[in-house]
């Protein structure tokens, strides 16, 4: 069975700007969840999505924002970027009622 | 609010045995997680209690006290390979749905 994956692996962006990362869920988990990553700190929740639906938010702004789609692949969507912006960004699915998740190797964004 | 809090270092030689502790303030909680991180490597599920008690897998056992808000994390018969990030995670239900709130993490240094 294949993991998660997530693309790009790395990217740089200019203050201002929009981005997408984009995740592929492990072959038979229905969750995908997002977390923000700074240099040194724990994964920070940002939301989950489970059926296509949020069903959980983190203390993120707005301009942070995201899908999932039918065949349970993700995206997250940050508008306005900021230069705190600049961290890895972790996906991670699961089955809805289990309790182990699986990361994908996350995104670097450098936001400058 | 929610909050973890964990060691930040741990130190130890290979063949020694290590508890890593975390406490826990959370509204809704729902389970205590555990999960490795190497340096520029995804996060991986080593255990979960949802129940008070302890559980083992292998060479890694975790415990947890709901009535104390207090786990652990123990690691027996330590190798070179166990230097890693440890993080605490709590699975939270609250309105917004469910999350996995994590620690800032313990960083584990294995020496020979």
């Amino acid at each position: 069975e294949t993991g998660v994956t997530q693309s790009p692996t790395h990217l740089i962006k200019t203050r201002g700007q929009q981005v997408t990362l984009r995740c592929s869920s492990q072959s038979g988990h229905n969750t995908v969840s997002w977390y923000q990553q700074a240099l040194g700190q724990g994964p920070q929740f940002i939301f989950q999505y489970y059926r296509e639906e949020e069903n959980g938010r983190g203390n993120f702004p707005p301009r942070f924002s995201g899908l999932q789609f039918p065949n349970y692949s993700s995206e997250l969507n940050v508008n306005a970027l900021e230069l705190d912006d600049s961290a890895l960004y972790l996906c991670a699915s699961s089955l809805q009622g289990n309790y182990g998740y699986t990361f994908g190797s996350g995104t670097r964004l450098t936001v400058v | 609010g929610q909050s973890l809090e964990q060691p930040s270092e741990v130190t130890a030689v290979e063949g020694a045995i290590v508890q890593i502790n975390c406490t826990y303030q959370t509204s809704g909680f729902y389970g205590l997680s555990w999960y490795q991180q190497h340096d520029g490597g995804a996060p991986t599920f080593l255990s979960y209690n949802g129940l008070d008690g302890l559980e083992e897998t292998g060479r890694f056992s975790s415990f947890l006290s709901r009535s104390d808000s207090y786990g652990y994390l123990l690691l027996q018969e330590l190798q070179m390979k166990d230097s890693a990030s440890y993080f605490c995670a709590v699975r939270e239900l609250n309105q917004a749905g469910t999350a996995l709130i994590f620690g800032k993490g313990t960083t584990l240094s294995v020496s020979s």
